[in-house]
């Protein structure tokens, strides 16, 4: 079993809807959360990070943490045809060892 | 992209051919990592480095060496490639990993192709 679950998707939504991509995990020693966006033959580019459970907010993104339930959330307000990318989960240890969900593929139809 | 340069961007080899991929740093960052990117698997480390001569493996190593004699270049090296080892790989970089606010930084990738 991976350590980490990602949502596959694909998920395609109209514009202006609300989107929510989610992760669990099953190592307890993640202490870091993190959420990349990968544009279609680019490298991954880090957009939220965090490494509390809660919430964490930045403009129309908006990521949450529940570490007791080995879960985290990325949510997207208004969605955009340019939020079309895969969202991958990744999560980091203290020690710094990273890992990722196989990422989830959005299309935000206009 | 965090100052990083992966080259080249793409590559078509032979079965049984070496094949050498560069990262390029400009961000002084001590760690550098090499990942491959596969439908199914999602980012899996290959190697990675903690310094100029510095190296050790990641899960996914066999057929893979590494080399970094500066601070700003980390090589990957397929010593005789195969069609298992057509995939993305990306070069990332990070500060401090296991401190704080230090996550990875990724460059674009390499697409190679083993035919």
């Amino acid at each position: 079993q991976k350590e980490v679950e990602q949502d596959p998707g694909p998920l395609s939504v109209p514009e202006g809807a609300i989107v929510s991509l989610n992760c669990t995990y099953s190592n307890s020693a993640f202490q870091y959360f993190m959420w990349y966006r990968q544009y279609s033959r680019k490298g991954p580019e880090l957009l939220m990070y965090t490494y509390s459970s809660g919430n964490k907010e930045d403009g129309r993104f908006t990521a949450q943490v529940d570490k007791s339930s080995k879960y985290i959330s990325l949510f997207i307000r208004d969605s955009q045809p340019s939020d079309s990318a895969t969202y991958l989960c990744a999560m980091k240890t203290n020690a710094g060892k990273s890992t990722f969900g196989d990422g989830t593929t959005l299309t935000v139809k206009p | 992209d965090a100052g990083i340069t992966q080259s080249p961007r793409h590559k078509v080899t032979e079965t049984g051919t070496p094949v050498t991929l560069r990262c390029h740093q400009t961000e002084n960052h001590r760690y550098m990592y090499w990942y491959r990117q596969d439908p199914g698997h999602g980012l899996r480390l290959i190697h990675y480095s903690y310094g100029v001569k510095d190296t050790d493996k990641g899960e996914v190593s066999d057929g893979y060496s590494v080399s970094r004699s500066k601070t700003e270049d980390f090589l990957l090296t397929l010593e005789s490639a195969t069609s298992s080892q057509t995939s993305v790989y990306f070069c990332a970089i990070s500060e401090s990993p296991g401190q704080g606010k230090s996550p990875l930084h990724f460059g674009n990738g390499t697409r190679l192709t083993v035919t």
